[in-house]
């Protein structure tokens, strides 16, 4: 069966730092790989999109960058956090996009930028 | 912007009530979906309906489609203190690549 990872859980970082969020897939290849921001109380914004290995597609022009290092890894970069960058973070996969686009979540990492 | 946009944004009942929430979009759709979220925790898929289909049903989940007002309603029937969430709809535009989200209800069933 399929399973996706998050880590870490949770994130506590100063304005300025550095970030680095991955997320791994599990029992499926070739995965549509997404990352999500969710701000409190409201619904998820795209990010960052991937179909392959070193395929990135950017949605909202910011201070992140998303990099798809392996088919089942897909990491969330910044080189200097804002703290407008704080929200609960989802990684999300899918099988394909023809017919069935079912996504699957990850647990999420919840930053706080201070 | 945002494709889907669900109503209402907060809705309180009583635990054997049933639960209707709204979703309505703007393009033509290749899928709607609909997704729960316990608090804290990523997303859950739920259903998914088809824009050549109308209604359809799972378990205590009724979800209608209506293509023409663009817009689809998940019902939850007897409702219970643990479908306490938010839901969100999510569509896929015809052509399109990415699914969108709305900005979901929550959910509160008081027991």
């Amino acid at each position: 069966s399929q399973t996706i990872h998050q880590w870490p859980a949770t994130l506590v970082q100063p304005v300025g730092s550095p970030l680095s969020l991955e997320c791994t897939v599990e029992g499926t290849s070739n995965p549509n790989l997404y990352w999500y921001r969710q701000a409190a109380g409201r619904g998820l914004q795209l990010l960052f999109y991937s179909v392959g290995i070193g395929q990135i597609s950017s949605e909202v022009p910011q201070n992140l960058s998303a990099s798809r290092p392996q088919d089942r890894q897909f990491i969330l970069s910044s080189k200097k956090l804002l703290l407008s960058d704080s929200g609960f973070y989802l990684c999300a996969w899918e099988t394909d996009r023809s017919s069935y686009n079912e996504q699957f979540f990850g647990p999420g990492t919840r930053l706080t930028v201070l | 912007s945002q494709q889907g946009e669900e109503d209402p944004q907060a809705l309180s009942i009583q635990e054997g009530e049933n639960a209707t929430m709204n979703c309505s979009y703007k393009t033509s759709i290749n899928n709607l979906q609909w997704y729960r979220q316990n608090s804290g925790r990523g997303l859950v898929h739920l259903i998914l309906i088809r824009s050549n289909e109308r209604e359809k049903h799972s378990g205590r989940l009724r979800v209608t489609l209506d293509t023409s007002k663009k817009s689809s309603s998940l019902l939850i029937t007897a409702s219970r203190a643990a479908d306490t969430a938010s839901y969100f709809c999510a569509t896929v535009n015809t052509g399109g690549f990415k699914t969108i989200f709305g900005a979901g209800t929550r959910l509160f069933v008081k027991a």
